[in-house]
């Protein structure tokens, strides 16, 4: 499989635990995305990563959330005291430099938080 | 506060009918425009990307883009009932590589 790989697809958990997703992004893809999509909604950007070096942040990224992408390969998405504003499918996607304004990205299956 | 407006729907048509899409933004440095299908319970697909005024077509699918009206929309020949899902609009503006999605457009597609 060389689609963009998100682990776990469910996350159930209660309020005020951490919880902490992965990404593996296509293998050739240097830059990483992270969104997060609510029912009814579009996704809303939380992240861009370009290799490790974390180059974009949306003020939707509160200090509760931390992304990190170790050696420029997977990456996760930490959010620390969940609350049930949390809930959302958050989607991770790649892309390959040089490519990004005309080819768009690839998404991940997402993984879908419930917070209790 | 860059924004993204889609009609949420839903639209119907009927099968072998020609859909319309239709999708504004409010970013004039906008360079890149996409248009993404999900599928109820799925991620985003892309479909179509166009970044110069005038019409792309690629298969059943056209995706128009008029910078001056700050307007892109997308139209679907001949549409078939696996069409139906929520098309998402997504703008890439100057010097960044988030994209800003509208909230979709519900298309059905009525046998």
């Amino acid at each position: 499989d060389t689609g963009v790989s998100q682990n776990p697809r469910h996350k159930i958990t209660k309020r005020g635990q951490n919880v902490t997703f992965r990404c593996d992004p296509i293998s050739e893809h240097n830059r990483l995305y992270w969104y997060r999509q609510t029912l009814g909604q579009g996704p809303e950007f939380l992240t861009y990563f370009q290799n490790e070096a974390q180059l974009e942040k949306s003020r939707l990224l509160s200090d509760r959330f931390s992304a990190e992408r170790p050696k420029g390969s997977f990456s996760t998405l930490e959010i620390q005291r969940t609350e049930q504003g949390d809930s959302a499918m958050y989607l991770c996607a790649s892309s390959l430099a040089g490519y990004v304004g005309d080819y768009g990205y690839t998404f991940g299956s997402g993984t879908r938080l419930t917070v209790v | 506060q860059k924004e993204v407006e889609q009609n949420s729907g839903p639209l119907s048509v009927p099968e072998g009918a020609i859909a319309s899409l239709n999708c504004t933004y409010s970013d004039r440095g906008s360079q890149s425009f996409f248009w993404y299908r999900q599928y109820s319970g799925k991620s985003p697909e892309l479909i179509m990307f166009i970044y110069s005024n005038g019409d792309k077509e690629d298969g059943r699918f056209t995706a128009q883009l008029n910078k001056a009206s700050q307007y892109v929309s997308l139209l679907i020949r001949d549409s078939q009932p696996s069409d139906s899902a929520t098309y998402l609009c997504a703008v890439r503006g100057a010097g960044s590589y988030q994209l800003t999605f509208g909230k979709g457009t519900k298309l059905s597609v009525i046998p």
